[in-house]
């Protein structure tokens, strides 16, 4: 059975560092991409940017270029999205989700989502 | 980007009617690279459908996609109580990807 299973919520003030995580199991980690997807209070579904685990070939969406990293630990099938210094309007639910077809497609499996809250 | 715009954006509907959901694309999603998403409040997005028209897994067939180029349509043959929710559309012909701003299916 195909999960994702993402890191808890997190409460951060402005200026801190988070990285949260996104745990594959039930398929081949290294054969699919991952996304990251941000979904702001009372707002819709943005697309942050992918990363394929075989290589780590990673693609950022124009809006988030440079504001966060994607990453992966292939030997613990991990995805993450970190960011370096927090700001307010960071806070948001992120999902992470299995592309299964390529780097443009569509997402079967979703994890259960990850609370952020930047609030000083 | 390709920007996508659904409408409308709140639709009051009761159960048993028919719902019809659109979805228009800034440019051609050629290939039907197009996907929809219902989302209920605190659980992750579900796909429903891809390629334009292709039911996910476990989907019941009173939802169906249609449409090509620039114009999509989500269609629900007969609500339920368990369809009220909101809809995305996503288009994945293009990197970035990008979803359209999600239409309210609420309970007339």
């Amino acid at each position: 059975e195909v999960q994702l299973v993402q890191s808890g919520a997190e409460v951060k003030k402005p200026g801190e560092s988070l990285k949260i995580s996104c745990k594959a199991s039930g398929y081949r980690f290294t054969s699919y991409w991952i996304g990251w997807v941000r979904q702001m209070p009372g707002e819709g579904l943005e697309s942050m940017g992918i990363i394929y685990p075989g290589d780590s070939d990673t693609r950022y969406s124009p809006s988030f270029q440079g504001q966060v990293t994607i990453s992966v630990d292939k030997s613990i099938s991990t995805a993450y999205l970190q960011w370096s210094s927090l700001k307010a309007s960071d806070t948001a639910i992120y999902y992470c989700a299995r592309l299964d077809s390529g780097s443009t497609s569509w997402s079967y499996y979703w994890g259960q989502g990850t609370v952020v809250t930047v609030s000083s | 980007e390709i920007v996508l715009t659904q409408s409308p954006g709140t639709l009051s509907l009761s159960p048993g009617e028919r719902a019809t959901l659109s979805c228009r694309a800034s440019q051609s999603v050629s290939s039907n690279y197009l996907a929809w998403y219902q989302q209920k409040p605190g659980q992750a997005p579900r796909l429903l459908i891809y390629g334009g028209s292709t039911r996910a897994t476990g989907i019941p067939d009173r939802f169906s996609g249609s449409g090509s180029g620039t114009n999509f349509t989500l269609t629900i043959s007969r609500l339920e109580p368990e369809d009220f929710a909101v809809y995305y559309c996503q288009q994945y012909i293009r990197s970035p990807d990008t979803f359209g701003q999600g239409t309210k299916l609420e309970i007339k």
